[in-house]
């Protein structure tokens, strides 16, 4: 098992929909997850960290936690065009971890169709 | 500087041949971490500095990886021998220190080893 999984996708949505993109993980002392946004050719960019429980919103953009089901998630409102990209989740040990690595999932490609 | 400057952004080598890839990381960052991307594949760790130290090496593939840092500042990854299977992109990434688990990313090196 991949300690943390994302579906590959294509995840295809039209323009305006809303985007979900789920990832799970495998480590339950796992502390932070990060949801990068990475074009093709660029380098992973950060758009959302999360670290309690719930809902944390950031413009378009709502990153969902839920530690007991090991299970993080990413909407996006009003998808955009410009919003396809790779979406890379990762999730950070922390202080379980003394390195702090980042553990990626492989991604899900998202396309929006205008 | 501005943000983690990688060099050199392309390179291309034949088989057997040893390469170094350096990474600057943002100024004042005292954690930094190399991460490797295959194609289509979400990023693997190699190894975590915590300034000149290197207390995580347990993503090093093999021992034709190794790495250095200077102080809190330059990086350097080399690879010897390379194989076509190290073709990837490098990507490294800095932190402001070990607690403060948001990395940010340079634009990575592109290695194709022929």
């Amino acid at each position: 098992q991949k300690e943390v999984e994302q579906n590959s996708g294509p995840l295809s949505v039209p323009e305006g929909a809303i985007a979900s993109l789920n990832c799970t993980y495998s480590d339950r002392g796992s502390q932070s997850f990060f949801w990068y946004r990475q074009y093709s050719g660029k380098s992973p960019e950060l758009i959302m960290s999360i670290y309690s429980n719930g809902d944390k919103e950031d413009g378009r953009f709502t990153a969902q936690l839920n530690k007991a089901s090991q299970y993080v998630s990413l909407l996006i409102r009003d998808s955009q065009p410009s919003d396809s990209a790779t979406y890379l989740c990762a999730v950070n040990k922390g202080l379980w971890d003394s390195s702090y690595k980042l553990i990626f999932g492989s991604g899900t490609r998202l396309l929006v169709r205008p | 500087g501005a943000g983690v400057s990688q060099s050199p952004s392309n390179k291309v080598t034949e088989k057997g041949k040893d390469v170094e890839l350096r990474c600057d990381p943002i100024s004042g960052h005292t954690a930094l971490y190399w991460y490797r991307q295959r194609l289509g594949q979400g990023l693997e760790f190699l190894i975590y500095f915590q300034g000149n130290s290197a207390p995580d090496k347990s993503g090093l593939p093999s021992d034709r990886f190794s790495a250095e840092r200077t102080g809190e500042s330059v990086s350097t990854l080399t690879i010897q021998r390379t194989q076509q299977e190290d073709s990837a992109v490098y990507l490294c990434a800095s932190s402001l220190d070990r607690g403060a688990d948001i990395q940010y990313f340079g634009a990575g090196t592109r290695l194709s080893v022929l």
